[in-house]
């Protein structure tokens, strides 16, 4: 399964910095995703990587958002720079099988965030 | 970025009726390859979305049979043959084809 922690109360213009524990699974055939849903914005993609650290990003995080892979650690994180009130979302990460595109099979538990000052 | 399109965006249903959802994509999501991307999901409140089909209409194991989806291009559709009290929540169309993903705003199902 998927685990996921990170803080959860941010101000404006700071940091978020999310991981997502692996547990039990290999990196190998599978991309690696986080995710954010929020009341405006419904369910949002916000990017991915793949085992040989290869990554994609929507446009719109693109300056701002870095996904990377801890191999030793069974882990990949999330963070996103500059965050605004707009960023309050609950963030999740996920699973994809490679083959099978689409096939977001395992979550994690997702994790609340909110920027305020 | 692709606009998928659900409709209705709530429906009560009957428990033990057939219940259909419909999910409508701005482009088509034919892959080069020729496979179409479109996935659905259910997230009940608290939760994750959980994976019910995925590639038009392959079921996810552990999926009941009652649940089959079909479509192709721009237009798909989630059937339930026969609706059980635990298929409350929000039903999610998601495509894969094309960068970068997107999902439908959803239809929420509630018992009548």
């Amino acid at each position: 399964h998927l685990q996921q922690w990170g803080a959860g109360l941010l101000r404006p213009s700071e940091t978020l910095s999310l991981t997502c524990a692996v547990y039990g699974m290999s990196f190998t055939g599978y991309y690696w995703h986080w995710f954010r849903q929020s009341p405006e914005k419904g369910l949002e993609w916000i990017g991915e990587i793949n085992p040989t650290g290869d990554t994609n990003y929507k446009w719109s995080f693109e300056s701002r958002v870095t996904i990377s892979l801890d191999t030793s650690r069974n882990q990949f994180s999330l963070k996103l720079k500059s965050m605004t009130a707009a960023d309050t979302a609950v963030y999740f990460c996920a699973r994809e099988d490679e083959i099978h595109r689409g096939s977001f099979d395992l979550w994690g538990q997702g994790t609340p965030v909110t920027v305020s000052s | 970025d692709v606009v998928l399109t659900q409709t209705p965006l709530s429906s009560p249903v009957t428990l033990g009726q057939p219940a259909s959802f419909s999910c409508r994509s701005s482009e088509s999501l034919l892959h080069s390859n020729g496979n179409t991307y479109l996935s659905w999901f259910l997230q009940r409140p608290g939760q994750p979305p959980r994976l019910l089909i995925y590639k038009v209409s392959n079921r996810f194991s552990g999926v009941p049979d009652r649940f089959s989806g079909s479509g192709a291009g721009t237009d798909f559709t989630l059937i339930i043959s026969r609706v059980e009290a635990e298929d409350v929540g929000i039903y999610y169309c998601l495509q894969a084809t094309h960068f970068p993903r997107t999902f439908g705003p959803g239809t929420k199902v509630e018992i009548k």
